[in-house]
């Protein structure tokens, strides 16, 4: 059985500061790991995905997370907040099955 | 590319008639798809999943009977939420997964279904 836990339901930056979103999770097997971001009423975007190649993974606007084998996590990082990144952010586990199990969620806010 | 449409974006229909959402990839063949239910406020969980040309399994303590999914074809799994109820009001979506290893599949934009 897979899950993630992702410390903090709620998470509020000033524009221009660093945004760390807390993910850690349980796997029995190597697990592929997923930061996704959802804007109200609209779907999923995959921002970054761990598939067991570099541990420090880049994604797209200016995330980046590190998968920590002996920590069980993988924290999603920004440098710098935007507004545009006032949104919720979940952590996702999956095997090699595509079936992701979902952490609970972070709603980030973004202060001016 | 990977690219997968879910229709319609929205939907209101009365209690007791049944909603059909469906599921596309567009530039893939999938051959696993996935529904995922939402509802305010929540992460996702998954309900079921579905194999073309075969039965969809489903997650525990979901309804087949009311949940209905058919993966008819590599690009088209279809959701039909029957007697719907106002309960059932939540936010659908689905992902596909291609046969290869991209170890990642791919969202549809979500149906919000109102039952009124």
């Amino acid at each position: 059985a897979q899950s993630v836990t992702q410390l903090g339901s709620h998470v509020s930056v000033s524009e221009g500061a660093l945004v760390l979103l807390r993910c850690n999770y349980s796997s029995s097997v190597p697990p592929y790991l997923f930061w996704y971001v959802q804007y109200p009423n609209q779907g999923l975007q995959l921002l970054l995905k761990y598939t067991s190649a570099a541990t420090l993974v880049k994604g797209i606007n200016g995330f980046e997370a590190e998968f920590k084998k002996s920590e069980t996590s993988f924290h999603l990082t920004k440098p710098s907040a935007h507004m545009s990144d006032a949104a919720e952010y979940f952590c996702a586990v999956s095997s090699n099955d595509y079936k992701l199990s979902f952490g609970a969620g972070t709603t980030v806010t973004v202060r001016a | 590319g990977a690219v997968v449409s879910q229709h319609p974006s929205w939907v209101i229909c009365k209690s007791g008639t049944s909603v059909k959402i469906e599921c596309r990839s567009l530039d893939f063949q999938a051959t696993t798809m996935f529904w995922y239910r939402q509802f305010p406020k929540q992460s996702l969980m998954l309900m079921a999943t579905s194999n073309e040309g075969s039965k969809a399994t489903y997650e525990q303590g979901v309804e087949k009977d009311k949940f209905l999914i058919n993966h008819a074809s590599l690009t088209l799994s279809t959701l039909t939420v029957t007697s719907a109820h106002p309960e059932d009001s939540s936010f659908y979506i689905c992902s596909a997964a291609m046969s290869t290893g991209q170890a990642e599949a791919f969202f549809g934009q979500g149906t919000r279904l109102t039952v009124v």
